[in-house]
Parts: structure tokens; C-alpha cells; sequence
């Protein structure tokens, strides 16, 4: 019921062009988080949404709390080489118990 | 502003020896500290959790153990190491109170050979 389901699980795209994942669950979410992590790093977050419907940018990142709270979406637009990592969606359900997504492995071709 | 801390960045180690991995965190108190295994090209799996000194909470039964002597301090600790805990372990902190974000230490990419 609280298990984070993320699609794509990998993109291939060419420079420029637009990306779009998202995270689902059956059940409700009180957050919702976007993270990337670069090669051998440790995760970075992008994006914090906090109330259902919020939209939310970060340059050329937007992100979404879904209103129904059970899903939200990231939009990179313009992709660039830079932009190559695994992207992980976050949630808290309404126990507080964190929860991550498998990752959404992004490949930019130049 | 805060940081968090973890070394070493990568370890390599044989079957049976044993394993320290520490974490510390600067600029915050009584922080809610985690540590996430992560294998080759997947997501994040909890391990560990702790909301205090002394106070531990196992996610996945396994070969591993974990500490916090020290408020900002997270020790991650195996007495034997197995091939399979391979892989890279992360650190991460939040603070206490509702739906947090949590901030990762850079990772320890660890490998038992």
C-alpha cells in the first residue's frame, strides 16, 4: 500500500528534448520529494512538495503533488549532458515513515 | 548550514573481516539519522534508523549493526563481512518532527572480496 512505484525505470533521450517521470502508490502521500543522484554520490534534493496540487520549479525542473496525493510527476525541460543521474521520487505516508522509489535511470545523448 | 559527513568513501575488504563505517553531522542537534544500502543500479534500501543516542531501530535482519554513541554520530559496524554486503551504503539525516526531508552523505561504495 505504501510502496513507491516509479516509471520509467530508465530514458534514453537526445540533448534538448523534454523528460518526464512520475512516482505512483495506491495510497496517500502527506510529501512528496524528487532526489538526483550523480554517479557515486550520495542523493541530492531537487524538489519538496508538501500540499496536493502544488507545482513547483527549480530552473528547469517542475514537479507536481498530485491532487488526488497518491502520485506525483518530474518535468525536466531542455535536457543537457549535465543532467545524466538517477532520479528517485520520496514520499512521507501519514505514518512519517519515509518512503523511496526504485530510480529513474536518465541518459542524455549529446 | 549543516553538513553531513561519512568516510571512507570507498573500502575494500575481504569475506569475514570486519566493518566501521562513520557519519557525523554538523550544524544541527538531535538529528533522526539513517543509514540506506544501495546495490549496483537500484534503488535505496533502509537498513537502519535512529531518533536519539543510544536508540537503534533494525529495518532488514541481516549481517550488520548500527550505533549512535553521540548525538550527530552514526556508526554502521559488521563483525564479519559477507560478499553480499557489497554495495554502496549512504547516511542520511533529518530533522525531528513531521515530514522532513532527508540529506545524504556523499556514500561509501564498499566491496568484499
Amino acid at each position: 500500500g505504501q510502496q513507491l512505484n516509479q516509471s520509467p525505470q530508465s530514458m534514453f533521450i537526445q540533448e534538448g528534448e523534454d523528460v518526464s517521470m512520475n512516482c505512483t502508490s495506491s495510497s496517500i502521500f502527506n510529501t512528496w520529494l524528487w532526489y538526483k543522484q550523480d554517479p557515486g554520490e550520495g542523493p541530492v534534493l531537487l524538489i519538496a512538495l508538501y500540499k496536493a496540487g502544488e507545482l513547483t520549479s527549480n530552473g528547469r525542473l517542475t514537479a507536481q503533488f498530485g491532487t488526488t496525493r497518491k502520485d506525483s510527476f518530474l518535468n525536466i525541460s531542455a535536457s543537457i549532458p549535465s543532467d545524466v543521474g538517477i532520479y528517485f521520487c520520496a514520499g512521507h505516508p501519514p505514518n512519517n515513515d519515509m518512503r523511496f522509489g526504485a530510480g529513474t535511470r536518465l541518459t542524455v545523448k549529446p | 548550514s549543516q553538513t553531513i559527513h561519512q568516510w571512507p568513501a570507498t573500502l575494500v575488504q575481504p569475506v569475514g573481516s570486519p566493518l566501521s563505517l562513520e557519519c557525523t553531522v554538523e550544524g544541527t542537534s538531535n538529528p533522526n539519522l539513517y543509514w540506506y544500502r544501495q546495490a549496483a543500479g537500484r534503488g535505496l534500501q533502509l537498513l537502519f534508523y535512529s531518533v536519539g543516542i543510544g536508540q537503534i531501530s533494525s529495518e532488514v535482519p541481516q549481517n550488520l549493526s548500527a550505533s549512535r554513541p553521540q548525538d550527530r554520530q552514526f556508526i554502521l559496524s559488521s563483525k564479519k563481512l559477507l560478499l553480499s554486503d557489497s554495495g554502496f551504503y549512504l547516511c542520511a539525516w533529518t530533522l525531528t518532527g513531521l515530514y522532513t526531508e532527508a540529506f545524504f552523505g556523499q556514500g561509501t561504495r564498499l566491496t568484499v572480496v
